[in-house]
């Protein structure tokens, strides 16, 4: 079955603090797997996706297909990185829909 | 420039009515998306398009019945609404199915 977990509702750390949310797929093919990032107020937007391997706003995701994980990091978390995050799976096929987590409150304090 | 639109922005009815939220895309993409976000923030797919045709249809109540006129635009019409449809609905496009996604600003259904 095709599932994408991230067991935490809600992660609260201090400003500065390391930030990592966790991420966890059940895929038989090879994944392709996404962040998407909600703001207070605004529409949901893709973060990065890892195909791209790239850094957006100092977050990195590395895909471990042997834990089949695809964890969100952050060295040093900013008050402005509050908001929603959801990781997705593209599924195969035809329809190559988003599979989404059920999304992990991130809660930056001062 | 606003990419994807939603129209309304709130939308607040009583049980037993007939609703429609719409949505437009300006990117010249040829895959919409309806998502529902219910009140615990989960997001779940509910409907794609692919140049009007469709091609992702989850279990979703048949009271809920998408329409597209043209690639540009996807809009939801949903018949006799109930209390667990209020929720918050995302329209998203992309170029292709299962290409990058771009979400409007949501529709929040509220039903009384």
């Amino acid at each position: 079955a095709q599932r994408v977990t991230q067991p935490e509702k809600l992660l609260s750390v201090f400003k500065g603090a390391p930030v990592e949310l966790k991420c966890n797929y059940s895929y038989s093919g090879s994944p392709e797997l996404f962040w998407y990032v909600q703001y207070s107020r605004q529409r949901l937007q893709l973060l990065l996706r890892h195909i791209s391997r790239e850094s957006i706003k100092g977050f990195t995701a590395d895909l471990n297909k042997g834990e089949t994980s695809f964890h969100l990091k952050k060295p040093f978390a900013q008050e402005e990185d509050s908001a929603m995050y959801y990781c997705a799976l593209k599924a195969g096929g035809a329809t190559n829909k988003l599979i989404f987590g059920t999304g992990t409150l991130l809660a930056v304090q001062p | 420039d606003t990419a994807v639109s939603q129209t309304p922005k709130y939308l607040v009815t009583q049980m037993g009515n007939d609703k429609s939220i719409k949505c437009e895309q300006n990117l010249g993409h040829d895959t919409m998306y309806w998502y529902k976000q219910d009140s615990k923030k989960f997001l779940k797919i509910m409907f794609s398009y692919n140049n009007k045709e469709l091609i992702i249809n989850e279990t979703v109540p048949n009271r809920f019945s998408p329409k597209s006129p043209d690639k540009a635009h996807l809009n939801l019409h949903i018949n006799s609404l109930e209390l667990g449809d209020s929720a918050v609905y995302f329209c998203a496009s992309s170029q292709e199915a299962g290409s990058k996604q771009y979400f409007g600003p949501g529709t929040r259904l509220t039903v009384t």
